[in-house]
């Protein structure tokens, strides 16, 4: 199977801080690995498409420089919130594709509080 | 743009029988996927079911099926005899070119027993 991890999986941070959420690949090469954040009871909404070696597109409205997404190596993508405020509270998923069309694999999750 | 649609936000149904969750979307593309993901309390997005556009046959698995109407735009998941581990939010969603997958705003299946 296709496995992939985020860490840490619950962050409570101050207000005004940064905090990194880590997207890994175990088992496999991630030539693209996306970002989403969900709302309690809402849907996923596509923050950003990264791209190994290359940098990160991100959907309309999604603040670049506040959400920062490195894509390392083929197997880590990293997501930083800066500067967290309390609106930035939310749980965040990675997933990520070996590159054959229509398959994605889900990271477990990060929720996120901002203090 | 794409879009995906599921306008059923809670439904309930009694254990061991069947349910049907609706989904609609829209697109301009030919060559697309679509899936029905459950995510479950602990917020896990666990696939259920994927269906190629391009194939005419619905996809099934185990006792989750769909009814993929491609000229209607339709892609409803019917789950048989549900389980109370069925109980879950289940998004569809539309993967086009790039692996872009869009999601609907979720149904809640609650099964009771």
């Amino acid at each position: 199977g296709a496995v992939v991890s985020q860490h840490p999986s619950r962050v409570i941070c101050k207000s005004g801080t940064s905090v990194k959420i880590e997207c890994r690949s175990l088992d496999f090469q991630a030539t693209t690995m996306f970002w989403y954040r969900q709302f309690p009871k809402q849907s996923l909404m596509l923050m950003a498409t990264s791209n190994e070696g290359s940098k990160a597109t991100y959907e309309q409205g999604v603040e670049k420089d506040k959400f920062l997404i490195n894509h390392a190596s083929l197997t880590l993508s990293t997501l930083t919130v800066t500067s967290a405020h309390p609106e930035d509270s939310s749980f965040y998923i990675c997933s990520a594709s070996k590159g054959e069309t229509g398959e994605l694999f889900f990271g477990e999750g990060s929720r996120l509080t901002v203090l | 743009a794409q879009t995906v649609t599921q306008s059923q936000p809670e439904m309930s149904v009694q254990e061991a029988e069947t349910v049907t969750l609706s989904c609609t979307y829209d697109t301009s593309e030919n060559n697309y996927y679509l899936f029905w993901y459950k995510q479950p309390p602990s917020r896990q997005m666990i696939l259920v079911i994927r269906q190629e556009a391009y194939k005419q046959q619905n996809a099934t698995e185990n006792r989750f099926s769909v009814n993929f109407q491609k000229a209607a735009k339709s892609f409803s998941l019917k789950i048989s005899d549900s389980q109370l581990g069925d109980t879950a939010m289940y998004f569809c969603a539309f993967m086009g070119y790039g692996n872009k997958l869009v999601f609907g705003a979720g149904t809640i299946l609650r099964v009771k027993s």
